[in-house]
């Protein structure tokens, strides 16, 4: 157990709709990161919340949109949605921007239909 | 951009016995962090051991160990003593150590399997 946690484990939608993915990080880590892994794409990174501020984006997708809350936890907004954006998304934190250690949760399914 | 490559889609290996991993990158940087993460089956990401590249001492850590070679931009994961418990996906990582963001880009995996 990293620590890490994602809710919900699966989620199963229709095309055109939104869901919100959520992430606790270990306490004391400042940093969140979201991930997703596809068959095709691998693992890419989307976006990096760092005490609450957005810090760096990746190939995340404008129907895509996440925030840090005061609290440290994270949501992954998902808007939209097409059968494409099935996938596994992680969310990893770490303790500062130093760091390099990043434990990663258990991931949430999500599939389109 | 940095880039990883993993060119062993899947490898397989006798329970017992030693296997290496191949992993190689681009990066125009001189300092940055290395690491091999594993993915069993429940799909939970693992860090099974990392590199920093100012380091010439290559990693260990129990049954694991790497083999770094920095000019060349080569960073392998040898597994002694082979396991079933090994057999998952793994993943080769790069980080960059400062500037920017400390996001962690990805090799795309490869499936070891563990022959009893």
């Amino acid at each position: 157990d990293s620590g890490v946690t994602q809710t919900p484990k699966h989620l199963i939608t229709a095309t055109g709709q939104r869901v919100t993915l959520r992430c606790s990080p270990r306490s004391g880590d400042l940093s969140v990161y979201w991930y997703q892994q596809s068959l095709d794409q691998g693992l890419q990174f989307l976006i990096q919340y760092y005490n609450g501020e957005e810090r760096a984006k990746g190939n995340i997708l404008e129907r895509f949109s996440a925030q840090q809350f005061p609290d440290l936890h994270s949501e992954l907004n998902l808007s939209s949605l097409e059968l494409g954006d099935s996938a596994l998304y992680f969310c990893a934190s770490s303790v500062g921007l130093a760091t390099y250690e990043q434990y990663f949760g258990p991931g949430t399914r999500l599939t389109v239909t | 951009a940095q880039t990883v490559t993993q060119s062993q889609p899947e490898m397989s290996v006798q329970e017992a016995e030693t296997v290496t991993l191949s992993c190689t990158y681009d990066t125009s940087e001189s300092d940055y962090y290395l690491f091999w993460y594993k993915q069993p089956p429940s799909r939970q990401m693992i860090l099974v051991i990392r590199q920093e590249a100012y380091k010439q001492q290559n990693a260990t850590e129990n049954r694991f160990s790497v083999n770094f070679q920095k000019a060349a931009k080569s960073f392998s994961l040898k597994i002694s003593d082979s396991q079933l418990g090994d057999a998952a996906m793994y993943f080769c990582a790069y980080r960059r150590t400062q500037g920017g963001s400390e996001k962690l880009v990805f090799g795309k995996g490869t499936k070891l399997t563990v022959n009893p």
